[in-house]
């Protein structure tokens, strides 16, 4: 039973547009929200979070989205740069600091 | 800041025989996760660690994996016996236990492959 859903699997969009990557959940009981990224042979690193009782989280070219009422979490990246072609992961917290994490988006940004 | 240390990064066995994966947290980070990830999927957690105490060893398959921290720093994985299904990478993440909910630190991973 998967509880963090990233349906699409792959993203290709061309350098300096908007690149949007979802996210669906089901428990209602997740506080809070990561998004990671994963070069290749490397772990993921932290990009930007948002806690539930909020509705966007801005930091730079990444801003994360949060629709509570529909479940869904959403990660734009303005403007998109080659840089940015990587796997994303959506992460949700679940109890004390236990994450459950989503199966990847792998964006490639087009130069 | 020194970042998580793993080792191996990468260990090619044959089913049935035994495996071990060394990790070496942030200074200071008191949680540390150990993180199984098959290719194509996300990482799935198989044991969480505050300090030296088990928090959370649920999805740890237990007849063949054990896992432990000791003096609440270093920690390792162990797979005793491997079996074909075992092939993924190993992440090993710490965090500390502060406002910022957890933000978890990555190693590179060890990538094992069981034939």
């Amino acid at each position: 039973d998967q509880q963090v859903k990233q349906n699409s699997p792959s993203l290709s969009v061309q350098e300096g547009r908007i690149s949007i990557l979802n996210c669906d959940y089901t428990n209602s009981m997740f506080d809070y929200f990561l998004w990671y990224k994963k070069y290749p042979a490397e772990g993921p690193t932290f990009l930007i979070s948002i806690s539930s009782i909020k509705d966007k989280n801005e930091d730079g070219r990444f801003t994360v989205f949060l629709n509570k009422s529909a479940k869904h979490l959403s990660l734009h990246i303005v403007p998109s740069q080659p840089g940015d072609s990587a796997v994303y992961f959506c992460a949700a917290k679940e109890g004390t600091y236990k994450y459950i994490f989503g199966t990847g988006t792998r964006l490639k940004v087009l130069a | 800041e020194a970042g998580v240390a793993q080792s191996p990064r990468y260990k090619i066995i044959e089913k049935r025989q035994s495996v071990a994966f060394w990790c070496n947290p942030i200074s200071g980070h008191a949680t540390l996760y150990w993180y199984q990830q098959i290719l194509g999927q996300g990482p799935k957690l198989l044991i969480q660690f505050q300090n030296n105490g088990v928090v959370d060893d649920s999805q740890l398959p237990k007849d063949r994996f054990s896992a432990e921290r000791l003096k609440g720093v270093d920690s390792t994985l162990k797979i005793q016996p491997a079996k074909l299904e075992d092939s993924a990478v190993y992440l090993c993440a710490s965090s500390t236990t502060g406002v910022a909910g957890g933000v978890q630190f990555f190693g590179p991973g060890t990538r094992l492959t069981v034939l």
